[in-house]
Formats: C-alpha cells, sequence, structure tokens
C-alpha cells in the first residue's frame, strides 16, 4: 500500500513568489493534516481536513495560507506571496479515522527555502 | 497548554550500548503519547503510541518507551543500539477531549558510534 506523498520535494522561490504544495494521502484515508517544521524547531500544526471540510485550522500562520482538499482526495497548501519566514518543512499527513488516539501517517514532506 | 519537551538536542552512544532518548509532556486530561523517527531525507515514520493500559510499550524496530504519570514521562529506549539507528526522533502529545492534532517536541539527534 502506498504512502502520503508530497510534491515537490524541494521547492526554492523568491520572497513574494508563489508556491503550491501536494499532498496525496493513504487511499481511503478521509482525515489530513498539515505540519510545519521551521528552522530545527518543533514540528508545528497547522490544519485538519475531514474529507473535503477543514476541521480544524488554528494552526494556520496568516492569511497567506490557502489549503484546499477539493473532492477529499489530495490537498494543496498554497503560499502567496511567499515570505522568508516560511522556509521549512511542509508535512503532510493521514489518519483512517479521526481522534486523538488514532496514529497519523506521514509524507517524506516538502522542503520550501524563500530567498 | 500542551507541550511536550525533549530536554536534549542530541545523544551519543556506542553501538551495542543501551540507547535512551528522554520526552516529558504537559496536557490537560489523559495523554495520549506517540515516537516518530526521521531517517536522513525521509519522512516520519511511526515507532509506537501509548494510549492506555500496560506502561511499557513496544513498537518497531526493537524500540520500546515506558510511560510515567506521575513524572509526565515516555523516555523512548532500545537495550542495544545500532549504527543505523542513527537518526532523528520525535516525541508528541494528544490528549482525550483535546483538538485532534499532535504537539510535538523540538526533535533529538541519535548518533550512535561504532
Amino acid at each position: 500500500e502506498a504512502g502520503v506523498t508530497q510534491f515537490p520535494s524541494h521547492s526554492v522561490i523568491e520572497k513574494g513568489q508563489t508556491v503550491t504544495l501536494r499532498c496525496d494521502p493513504i487511499s481511503g484515508h478521509d482525515n489530513l493534516y498539515w505540519y510545519r517544521r521551521v528552522m530545527g524547531k518543533e514540528i508545528k500544526f497547522l490544519l485538519h481536513f475531514v474529507k473535503e471540510s477543514k476541521q480544524d485550522e488554528s494552526g494556520m500562520p496568516n492569511n497567506r495560507f490557502l489549503a484546499e482538499r477539493t473532492g477529499g482526495t489530495y490537498s494543496t497548501l498554497k503560499v502567496q506571496p511567499a515570505e522568508l519566514e516560511d522556509s521549512g518543512v511542509y508535512f503532510c499527513a493521514s489518519s483512517l479515522v479521526g481522534g486523538t488516539r488514532e496514529t497519523q501517517y506521514f509524507g517524506p514532506g516538502t522542503r520550501l527555502l524563500v530567498l | 497548554a500542551q507541550s511536550v519537551a525533549q530536554p536534549e538536542d542530541q545523544v551519543n552512544v556506542a553501538e551495542g550500548n543501551p540507547l535512551t532518548v528522554k520526552c516529558t509532556y504537559s496536557v490537560s486530561g489523559n495523554p495520549y503519547l506517540f515516537w516518530y523517527v526521521q531517517y536522513p531525507n525521509r519522512g516520519l515514520q511511526f515507532l509506537l503510541k501509548y494510549i492506555t493500559g500496560d506502561n511499557l510499550v513496544k513498537g518497531s524496530y526493537g524500540f520500546e518507551a515506558e510511560f510515567n504519570k506521575s513524572q509526565t514521562s515516555f523516555h523512548l529506549k532500545k537495550p542495544s543500539a545500532l549504527v543505523s539507528d542513527s537518526a532523528l526522533y520525535f516525541c508528541a502529545v494528544s490528549s482525550q477531549g483535546g483538538y485532534n492534532k499532535l504537539i510535538f517536541g523540538a526533535g533529538t539527534r541519535l548518533a550512535v558510534h561504532p
């Protein structure tokens, strides 16, 4: 069974440009999460989808970040316009069911560098 | 507020020796605790979790972790370290009745020397 996949693996952009990250969860997983690790610090939650609905977006840093999950399958995370402090590794995770005791399975991450 | 602390940025251990990677947590409600590992150029890989029951949890690759409620700790252990265990280890917590998201520590880099 394929795991969580993310594209691209790396992205280097200039400040002010737009970048879109994609996540494909494990097939059949209704719950999809985005996290971010900035500059060697802790991994921080961004948001949680249940199917196509945003269940919790309390971790989204500001309105330059837009996440979508049309059709309840893959998800995109767009940063527009990108700022220097957006650099980091963006992880996507999925779980079959929701609930705080469920294991979330992570993808390899997208390493974003904003210059 | 929920939080996780991994007090050591790096742990060094000789191959064949036991290893411990420390984690303490703070949550309201019953904690659910997780360990993940990130190998170089790879994603986060689930190792083990504590939900309820036996305080000693066994996971992948010979790792285990002990839940200690009084010390609010969930240290990761392995009896005999391998060079291939060298990686970045993350402790995470969620809680019963809490939001459906993981709170992570900053990570501990484990270096196992031959």
